[in-house]
């Protein structure tokens, strides 16, 4: 079945560096992608999504680039902040119509001061 | 508009007792969904559905029922909790509006079954 690889954290990092969480995805259709994050004690929330080749998607100053040749959706954020400390999901549509996704596995994110 | 809700926030079972969760949107989305974190496992699909009276299995569908009888809610029962349910439970909400997959939230559920 379809599948969201992400790379393990945690992920730590000084503020102002340079992030980058890979992502790769394995699935028999063009599904979407996208990016979740979720802050301690909090729910998740939508970051960015791309929903064809080529796309990308960003917010906040996160990118995403869907690569389909690589089935890659790598987020990057060239500074990040103390603030940005939080898990990231990396997900699909579970099924054409989308109604519900496939996560990865989440990888957390710290960054000090 | 609130979003999605859930309760209760926080619930201790003992093994083989019966709840539910529940879960209501006011966003008048057709798709709802429920997922279980667990930690090292990201989120997994628990049952989702498309509408009032349909709903199908997802990923981890065992020991977990679920109907849809009106549109803005969606519960999930456990039938006989088992130490193996001991979660964060999240619900979700979207509609097929194209363009619109994005999934909305609610704040989660924390079941501890002992």
């Amino acid at each position: 079945g379809d599948s969201v690889t992400q790379m393990e954290g945690p992920v730590t990092l000084s503020e102002e560096a340079f992030l980058t969480i890979n992502c790769t995805y394995t699935a028999t259709g063009y599904p979407s992608l996208f990016w979740y994050v979720q802050y301690p004690g909090e729910g998740l929330q939508l970051l960015l999504k791309a929903t064809k080749a080529d796309d990308k998607g960003s917010n906040k100053g996160f990118e995403a680039t869907y690569r389909k040749e690589t089935t890659s959706f790598h987020l990057e954020k060239g500074s990040v902040q103390v603030s940005d400390s939080a898990v990231y999901f990396c997900a699909l549509n579970f099924n054409q119509a989308g109604t519900a996704l496939i996560f990865g596995k989440g990888t957390t994110l710290s960054v000090s001061s | 508009n609130a979003g999605v809700t859930q309760t209760p926030k926080f619930q201790v079972l003992k093994t083989g007792q019966s709840m539910t969760l529940q879960c209501a949107q006011d966003m008048n989305h057709e798709y709802m969904s429920w997922y279980r974190q667990d930690p090292g496992m990201g989120l997994r699909l628990i049952h989702y559905s498309v509408g009032a009276g349909i709903t199908d299995q997802g990923e981890v569908p065992n020991g977990y029922n679920v109907s849809r009888s009106t549109t803005e809610d969606f519960p999930l029962r456990l039938l006989s909790a088992a130490p193996s349910q001991t979660s964060v439970y999240f619900c979700a909400s979207s509609s097929p509006t194209s363009g619109q997959e994005t999934q909305y939230f609610g704040p989660g559920t924390r079941l501890l079954v002992l």
